[in-house]
């Protein structure tokens, strides 16, 4: 089946400081890409679409400055969260699909903590 | 807008007890309709979809599309399905829209 990779699992940061978090699809090609955020006992909330070779679509509300995404090929998305604060402190989790099926599959998640 | 609701925030339940968990959309065209599952410290999971009419670890879900509904049924709940459970309509290569969840909790 497919396969969506997250890295890396967990991370800790210093407030102020800048993470990158990789989404990569291992055994398949994913022209686009969906990055979701989840607070504790809460459910996923799209944050943006990450479309190979083009800019992403942000959800309203989400600040593209702070949430850069990158998807440079059709295997790697990357989330950078810039200038992280605490209140960034989140679970990450992207998902790719598969060709034109309407089935997602979804990367194992990031921890975010900032402190 | 496109919007999920999911009434319950937790379900708790006897084993061997039928189980129900309730899903209403809100959704522009025809989506197809899927419950995704997250077991305690795994990955977001697809349980089932609607178009495939399967039943999954003995769950079942029919769209009715009169209600715009696509409830998750199962006959005789078991200890191995506590989990979170959300229902999410989609629409070809389009993000999944999620509902808030519901957490069953089968108790022994």
């Amino acid at each position: 089946g497919a396969v969506v990779s997250q890295h890396p699992s967990w991370v800790i940061c210093k407030s102020g400081t800048s993470v990158k978090i990789e989404c990569r699809s291992l055994d398949f090609q994913a022209t686009t890409m969906f990055w979701y955020r989840q607070f504790p006992k809460q459910s996923l909330m799209l944050m943006a679409t990450s479309n190979e070779g083009s800019k992403a679509t942000y959800e309203q509300g989400v600040e593209k400055d702070k949430f850069l995404i990158n998807h440079a090929s059709l295997t790697l998305s990357t989330l950078t969260v810039t200038s992280a604060h605490p209140e960034d402190s989140s679970f990450y989790i992207c998902s790719a699909g598969l060709g034109d099926s309407t089935e997602a599959f979804f990367g194992q998640g990031t921890r975010l903590t900032v402190v | 807008a496109q919007r999920v609701t999911q009434p319950e925030k937790l379900l708790s339940v006897f084993k061997g007890a039928p189980v129900e968990l309730k899903c209403n959309y809100s959704y522009s065209g025809s989506p197809e309709l899927f419950w995704y599952v997250q077991y305690s410290r795994q990955r977001l999971q697809l349980l089932l979809r609607h178009i495939s009419r399967e039943s999954i670890k003995g769950f079942t879900a029919d769209l009715n599309k009169g209600e715009t509904s696509f409830h998750l049924k199962k006959p005789f709940a078991q200890e191995e399905d506590s989990a979170m459970y959300y229902c999410a309509p989609s629409s070809g290569n389009t993000p999944l829209v999620f509902g808030k969840g519901t957490r069953l909790s089968v108790i022994a």
